[in-house]
């Protein structure tokens, strides 16, 4: 069975502060991972996803196998990074994406 | 280039009456997905279609929904008829057949059941 999660409903830091969204999962095969994120009154989005090994606002996020975690970072959080973050797996193809419970980030100006 | 448009955007209905959520994909996008948050849970999924075809409808909650996909464009997601436990915030989003799994999100409807 797929399982994602976040153990943080809420977490607050400080403008200028590092940030980690914490995020486990559990699946047998080999996982897509993917951080999606909700702004106030947006809709959600992707922020990034694990094979593209990219940063995207500043953020990253690394795919550890061997401790089933796909922690997004961020060195020095702005209050424009204040949002509802998702972390979600997808086994790829036609299988359905699991989600989180999602972290709430509050940033502290 | 459209995004994933749902509509209502918001709709108060009161217990046993029916409701009926539209979705329209991002075009040529053959996966269509339908999601539901109630107040303080996770993202759960109800069920994906590709295309026409429903290829996991393992999160619907009941009997009480029923959703569609003629044609394969738009999709319909009628609860009926509504119990006070069906608020939430109910996602629609698609994703192309190939090029991995990004899905894309619409703005959700949000239902209430009074």
């Amino acid at each position: 069975a797929q399982r994602v999660t976040q153990p943080e409903k809420l977490l607050s830091v400080f403008k200028g502060a590092p940030v980690e969204l914490k995020c486990n999962y559990s699946y047998s095969g080999s996982p897509e991972l993917f951080w999606y994120v909700q702004y106030s009154r947006q809709r959600l989005q992707l922020l990034l996803r694990h094979i593209s090994r990219e940063s995207i606002k500043g953020f990253t996020a690394d795919l550890n196998k061997g401790e089933t975690s796909f922690h997004l970072k961020k060195p020095f959080a702005q209050e424009e990074d204040s949002a509802m973050y998702y972390c979600a797996l997808g086994p790829g193809g036609y299988q359905k994406v699991t989600f989180g419970i999602g972290t709430k980030l509050q940033v502290i100006p | 280039e459209a995004g994933v448009t749902q509509f209502p955007s918001h709709s108060v209905i009161e217990k046993g009456q029916t409701v009926t959520l539209r979705c329209d994909p991002i075009s040529g996008h053959d996966n269509l997905y339908w999601y539901r948050r109630v107040m303080g849970k996770e993202i759960k999924f109800l069920l994906h279609f590709v295309k026409e075809s429903k290829q996991d409808e393992s999160g619907m909650p009941n009997n009480r929904f029923l959703a569609e996909r003629t044609g394969g464009t738009y999709s319909t997601l009628k609860v009926q008829p509504a119990e006070l436990e069906d608020s939430g915030v109910y996602f629609c989003a698609s994703s192309l057949r190939t090029g991995g799994n990004t899905i894309y999100f619409g703005e959700g409807s949000w239902l209430t059941v009074v």
